[in-house]
């Protein structure tokens, strides 16, 4: 099963408009990372945020984390054509042993317009 | 060049057959994983490593087998028992016994059941 729910499914915006995503998880996690997508490509991270951080930036991204709701969101500033990809959030809430484990969510499909 | 990779970029499988995915990585990194992913949909966990001869079963791993013979190396074997094999796999890496730590991802294996 998915641990993390991303919303929206998609989302289309013009070029310069911000993008904000959700991601809402259901157990206890030791940290949240969020990870891009271009088509039919790997995965390449973008930012963690651990469990007893609030709010994170790097460049034009912000990423927020409420632990007491179970939920996340990443807002990508002042968007660019080049932004347009899947959007997807992880959780890292520990495997069997301890070992590290990360869960994905569905993934939110960006598209920015120029 | 440090990275993770992934062999080959496509595959094609009779049905009935057995494959194995290559993931090879040289960043030193304890934990590999192996997730599924379908058209326009989240990443689903198949197995996951965190040290040499020890992996655990993900949330898919049925009609899926793998080894961990290497510190570098995390193949994935695709048995005939895989009723519905066609997707994209992704295979990842990420330092292990260390919390909050992000995953590398390789460029994907598309297989086809032809």
């Amino acid at each position: 099963s998915q641990q993390g729910e991303e919303d929206p499914q998609a989302l289309s915006i013009q070029e310069g408009e911000n993008a904000t995503m959700n991601c809402s998880y259901k157990t206890s996690i030791n940290n949240l990372q969020w990870y891009r997508q271009n088509s039919g490509r790997g995965l390449v991270h973008l930012i963690l945020i651990r469990s007893n951080e609030r709010e994170k930036h790097s460049g034009r991204l912000r990423v927020t984390l409420d632990t007491s709701k179970k939920s996340s969101s990443l807002l990508i500033t002042a968007s660019r054509a080049a932004d347009t990809a899947s959007y997807f959030c992880a959780t890292d809430a520990g495997g069997t042993g301890g070992y590290n484990k990360l869960i994905f969510g569905a993934g939110t499909r960006l598209a920015v317009h120029p | 060049d440090g990275g993770i990779t992934q062999s080959p970029k496509y595959l094609f499988r009779k049905e009935g057959q057995n494959v194995t995915l290559s993931c090879e990585q040289n960043l030193n990194h304890d934990a590999m994983y192996w997730y599924r992913q379908d058209p326009g949909q989240g990443l689903r966990l198949i197995y996951y490593s965190q040290i040499v001869n020890d992996f655990q079963k993900g949330d898919i791993a049925e009609g899926y087998s793998v080894s961990r013979e290497k510190k570098e190396s995390f193949p994935l074997t695709v048995t005939s028992a895989q009723k519905n094999p066609t997707a994209f796999y992704l295979c990842a890496s990420s330092g292990a016994w260390t919390v909050n730590t992000e995953a590398f991802f390789g460029q994907g294996t598309r297989l086809t059941v032809v």
